[in-house]
């Protein structure tokens, strides 16, 4: 039972143009999300935040969009850099479950110059 | 700033042996949670400690998998009788209150099973 899904497993993209990952849920109950970004032998570093009460959050070059009639957000990078190629996580919690974090499957994102 | 430290961060073993891991949450952080990350995968949640108390675990923390946080800071988890399968990274995160609020994580220990 996958409640978060990452459908694209990879994604390639010019440098200096937009990154658009998506993530899908299942879990109605979800009411907080995340994107993290990953380093292979390291851990998750946190990137950007979204609750379930607001559509978008803004932190400079991310933008987390969430669509809850959809059951889908994505986060968008602009301008992607190199330095922005990694693994990206959604995750989703509930408050009602003790906050733990459901994981979608990464997307690898690659940043050509 | 002191963030999330983990020990070791590689681990080798033979099957059948005990291993243990140590997890230093953010000191003001009351939340841990344990994950585990296979190859391929995202993180999955094993276990979560709100303070001292244990106050979940995961149908994927078998028997031979326990964990610990006996003053509410640091916690441990041991997996006795080591298989292949337990092959892993393995991850903490901590976070300050309740759930909602962003969990931040260690480097993992990768546990390697011979």
């Amino acid at each position: 039972d996958q409640q978060v899904k990452q459908n694209s497993p990879s994604l390639s993209v010019q440098e200096g143009r937009i990154s658009i990952l998506n993530c899908d849920y299942t879990n109605s109950m979800f009411d907080y999300f995340l994107w993290y970004k990953k380093y292979p032998a390291e851990g998750p570093t946190f990137l950007i935040s979204i609750s379930s009460i607001k559509d978008k959050n803004e932190d400079g070059r991310f933008t987390v969009f969430l669509n809850k009639s959809a059951k889908h957000l994505s986060l968008h990078i602009v301008p992607s850099q190199p330095g922005d190629s990694a693994v990206y996580f959604c995750a989703a919690s509930a408050d009602n479950q003790g906050g733990k974090l459901i994981f979608g499957q990464g997307t690898e994102l690659s940043v050509k110059p | 700033d002191t963030g999330v430290s983990q020990d070791p961060r590689h681990k080798i073993t033979k099957r059948g042996q005990n291993v243990t891991f140590r997890c230093d949450p953010i000191s003001e952080h009351n939340r841990l949670y344990w994950y585990r990350q296979t190859l391929g995968q995202g993180p999955e949640f094993l276990t979560y400690f709100q303070n001292e108390a244990q106050l979940e675990k995961s149908r994927l923390l078998s028997d031979r998998f326990s964990a610990e946080r006996p003053k509410g800071s640091f916690s441990t988890l041991e997996i006795q009788r080591t298989e292949q399968g337990d092959s892993a990274m393995y991850l903490c995160a901590s976070s300050p209150t309740k759930g909602g609020d962003t969990q931040y994580f260690g480097p993992g220990t990768r546990l390697t099973v011979l």
